[in-house]
């Protein structure tokens, strides 16, 4: 039973440039959240994806944005970067169910790194 | 506006001995779930433990416990007999839907954990 997976692990990217990082849910996970968590802090949440549309959005300008497939993979782009976009970038999986508790399984994060 | 605090920015422990790593939160929701996760150098979040706010018990999940006291906004993790490999960065966080995971997390700053043989 495969985790979530994440692709790239590292990317090293120049200020004003563009970047798509991919995420691949845990197997019967229909839902999809990103974070960006800086050096030293924790996780912050910039958006959910279920059924292919944004359902929660954190406090992150529109520069972030993202997407989800129909086979519940997500990607989320981020233009015009600066440095302070020089974080970790988490994905984590869910399955919507009502009322219940399923846990939010998280990826091995990539790295980004903005010269 | 929900928000987590953990003050211990480190905490050592030997090994085989227990340790409780401090969390306190602040919701003006009456249905939250209070979640611990482990995150080891390599960046993967662990999940360890979860707290539902209308759970009467404090959950425990092998040698994680939850010491949860409503009253005092508190969610503290207790891991026992601590092992070389607990050695890690330990995130408490919360989500303020109705006793679901499926909502965003609210993470605190994290507590380093350091076990020494």
């Amino acid at each position: 039973d495969a985790g979530v997976t994440q692709s790239p692990t590292h990317l090293i990217k120049t200020r004003g440039q563009q970047v798509t990082l991919r995420c691949s849910p845990k197997s019967g996970h229909d839902t999809v959240s990103w974070y960006q968590q800086a050096l030293g802090q924790g996780p912050q949440f910039i958006f959910q994806y279920y059924e292919e549309e944004e359902r929660q959005r954190g406090n992150f300008p529109d520069r972030f944005s993202g997407h989800q497939f129909p086979n519940y993979s997500s990607e989320l782009n981020v233009n015009a970067l600066l440095l302070g976009d020089s974080a970790l970038y988490l994905c984590a999986s869910s399955l919507r169910t009502s009322g219940g508790t399923d846990t939010q399984y998280f990826g091995p994060g990539t790295r980004l790194t903005v010269l | 506006a929900q928000k987590i605090t953990q003050t211990q920015p480190g905490m050592f422990v030997q090994e085989k001995e227990a340790v409780t790593l401090d969390c306190t939160y602040d919701t003006s929701d009456q249905s939250y779930g209070l979640f611990w996760y482990k995150q080891p150098s390599s960046g993967e979040m662990i999940f360890l433990i979860y707290q539902g706010s209308y759970d009467e018990q404090n959950a425990t999940e092998g040698r994680y416990s939850l010491n949860f006291q409503k009253a005092r906004k508190s969610a503290n993790l207790v891991i026992s007999a601590s092992q070389l490999g607990d050695s890690a960065m330990y995130f408490c966080a919360m989500t303020p839907d109705r006793g679901s995971t499926l909502g965003r997390l609210y993470f605190g700053r994290g507590t380093q954990l350091t076990v020494w043989p």
